[in-house]
């Protein structure tokens, strides 16, 4: 069965301060991934997406992601985090053939402190 | 303004007693979905569907019931068999089966007392 790890399960940053989330994910094919990012109080939000080509993914408020896929990972990065990016952050996969479920981890709780 | 509305907000009923969740999207979106979120474990899903009248169980159907009757209605019971029904609950959509992101409802915190 297809899993999502996410190892960090609370990360306390001080602004500025580079961020980087793991993520990996059991699944021997073609497969999207995906961050999503959940404010306090807020929806869940798409962070970021790949499908194909490049590797590496520009999502919104300057977040980016890479895929490797020989390490089955797809790592969150941020050069310089802000107090506005506390937050839960989830990384998701999914099949592209067969069903389409997103499988997420267990969420990365990122407090940044002013 | 497009999007999916779960109620209500928070929400409180007695062991025993079943309770339905409501999720409407007016996206168009041709499947739905419905996850159970709690700390430390991520989102886990519950059920989906794909089109009207056809939906699947996801990990952690048991105790569970839906229905999608309607393109833009995905309601969800949780019924008195549910061993742990205190959760937050989120429904999402997406175009077709090509999962190019999902849209989130706000979701429902059920507590059972």
């Amino acid at each position: 069965a297809q899993s999502v790890s996410q190892h960090n399960h609370h990360v306390i940053l001080s602004e500025a301060a580079s961020l980087e989330l793991g993520c990996n994910y059991s699944y021997g094919g073609t497969v999207n991934l995906f961050w999503y990012v959940q404010y306090p109080g807020q929806h869940l939000q798409l962070l970021l997406k790949y499908f194909s080509g490049d590797p590496l993914v520009k999502g919104i408020k300057g977040f980016e992601a890479e895929f490797i896929k020989s390490k089955f990972s797809f790592n969150l990065r941020k050069p310089s985090v802000q107090w506005s990016d506390t937050a839960e952050y989830f990384c998701a996969v999914t099949m592209q053939t067969g069903a389409n479920n997103l499988f997420f981890g267990t969420g990365t709780r990122l407090t940044v402190i002013p | 303004d497009g999007g999916i509305t779960q109620s209500p907000k928070y929400l409180f009923r007695k062991e025993g007693q079943n309770v339905t969740l409501s999720c409407e999207q007016n996206l168009n979106h041709d499947a739905m979905y419905w996850y159970r979120q709690d700390p430390g474990q991520g989102l886990r899903l519950i059920y989906y569907s794909q089109i009207v009248n056809d939906f699947q169980k996801g990990d952690i159907a048991e105790g569970y019931s839906v229905s999608r009757e309607k393109k833009e209605s995905f309601p969800l019971t949780v019924t008195s068999a549910q061993k742990n029904p205190t959760a937050f609950y989120l429904c999402a959509s997406s175009i077709g089966r090509r999962v190019d992101g999902y849209t989130f409802g706000s979701g429902t915190r059920l507590t059972v007392v």
